[in-house]
């Protein structure tokens, strides 16, 4: 079957660093997808991970290992406003192309 | 700006009726898709098109229809054989199947009188 496991919740304090995770099982594996959510509105992209590894971009970083179906978004330098859902996706491998999201971990950050 | 436009924001269905969420994209991209986002649960497909004048079934397309008789148009009707309708609904585009990330629009949230 597919799923995809993130922890439903986190807290943690501005300027601070923290790393959500993500563990999936997926019967094929064509690149994993982080997006960011804020309330009522729309996912936006952050990052794309196809190859084992950790991909920078500015105070977010995404680490793939696809030998452990893990991957994890690791956020630097905390703001407020990166109080949002953090989604993680799957792109199934196969003809389709199609995303499988896993339910989201909601961040919040305090002062 | 390119983008992809969700109207309306918010809707309210009553018993037994059909309402149609309306998909607009100008960023000329083939394929668009569907999700329904529940609270405590991942975005799920609905249904999704690769091209013009084609689409097909997601994961729980069961009370839902769609059309695609442009490229930049996807509307979802949601009908009264979906019994739950109540979500908030993301229609979401991209340059290709393959490509490497989703576009998606602000969302409609669906409620039932």
């Amino acid at each position: 079957g597919q799923n995809i496991d993130q922890p439903t919740e986190m807290t943690a304090t501005e300027g601070a660093i923290v790393q959500i995770n993500c563990t999936y099982q997926t019967s094929g594996f064509n690149g994993l997808f982080w997006y960011q959510q804020h309330a009522g509105e729309a996912p936006t992209f952050l990052s794309y991970n196809v190859l084992d590894g950790l991909e920078e971009k500015g105070r977010f970083s995404s680490f793939l290992s696809r030998s452990k179906g893990y991957s994890y978004l690791l956020l630097k330098e905390l703001q407020m406003k990166d109080s949002a859902s953090y989604l993680c996706a799957v792109r199934d491998r196969g003809n389709t192309g199609k995303l499988i999201f896993g339910q989201g971990t909601t961040l919040q950050v305090k002062p | 700006d390119g983008g992809i436009t969700q109207s309306p924001k918010y809707l309210f269905r009553k018993e037994g009726q059909n309402v149609t969420l309306s998909c607009e994209q100008n960023l000329n991209h083939d394929a668009m898709y569907w999700y329904r986002q529940d609270p405590g649960q991942g975005l799920r497909l609905i249904y999704y098109s690769q091209i013009v004048n084609d689409f097909q079934k997601g994961d729980i397309a069961e009370g839902y229809s769609v059309s695609r008789e442009k490229k930049e148009s996807f509307p979802l009707t949601v009908t009264s054989a979906q019994k739950n309708p109540t979500a908030f609904y993301l229609c979401a585009s991209s340059i290709g199947q393959f490509s490497e990330k989703l576009f998606f629009g602000s969302g409609t949230q669906l409620s039932v009188l």
